[in-house]
């Protein structure tokens, strides 16, 4: 069983729906929770970043975690074609040796 | 700022061949890191560094030499590499081990025969 699991999709949403993206895991000492944007071809791009349980929001994203459940999620509010990207979440106990990815969500976001 | 770069963009060799990845930063990051990244699999750790002159395994270490002689650069070996060695490598850098703020070069795609 991997320690990060996260639904490949392809997840293909209209314009303007609301985006749920979610990542469950096993191990109970991660605490710094991560969300990277990568764009075909690309490198990662750090997204939102969370340590311990809570919501985060900037902009038209929010980021939660509920750590009794092992269970985090990114939302996208108002979406774009500009959020056709693969998401991925990553998470960390200590710091950036333990990181753990899961494997990414690739979005489609049709005008 | 450059950010991190990366050379080759694309790479084929032939099993048994050696070949060194390249990866620099201009920001003045202590801490560097090799991924590499797999069809259904998530990033995994190669091999990292914490400054010039010091570096340690990753999750998956095996095939896979680094040094780091100066801040700026961590290249990335393959001893003899081997077609399960196929994948798309990231180099990343950020300010310090516990900086969670990652930045990405944009990838070396590798293909061995």
């Amino acid at each position: 069983q991997k320690e990060v699991e996260q639904d490949p999709g392809p997840l293909s949403v209209p314009e303007g729906a609301i985006v749920s993206l979610n990542c469950t895991y096993s191990n109970s000492a991660f605490q710094y929770f991560m969300w990277y944007r990568q764009y075909s071809r690309k490198g990662p791009e750090l997204l939102m970043y969370t340590y311990s349980s809570g919501n985060k929001e900037d902009g038209r994203f929010t980021a939660q975690v509920d750590k009794s459940s092992k269970y985090i999620s990114l939302f996208i509010r108002d979406s774009q074609p500009s959020d056709s990207a693969t998401y991925l979440c990553a998470m960390s106990p200590y710091n950036n040796n333990d990181m753990r990815f899961g494997a990414g969500t690739r979005l489609t976001v049709k005008p | 700022n450059a950010g991190v770069t990366q050379t080759p963009k694309f790479q084929v060799l032939k099993t048994g061949q050696s070949m060194t990845l390249q990866c620099a930063q201009d920001m003045n990051h202590e801490y560097m890191s090799w991924y590499r990244q797999d069809p259904g699999m998530g990033l995994r750790l190669i091999h990292y560094s914490v400054g010039a002159g010091i570096t340690d395994q990753g999750e998956v270490p095996n095939g896979y030499n680094v040094s780091r002689s100066t801040t700026e650069d961590f290249p990335l070996r393959l001893l003899s590499a081997a077609p399960s060695q196929t994948s798309v490598y990231f180099c990343a850098s950020s300010y310090s081990t516990e900086s969670y703020e990652q930045y990405f070069g944009p990838g070396t795609r590798l293909t061995v025969t």
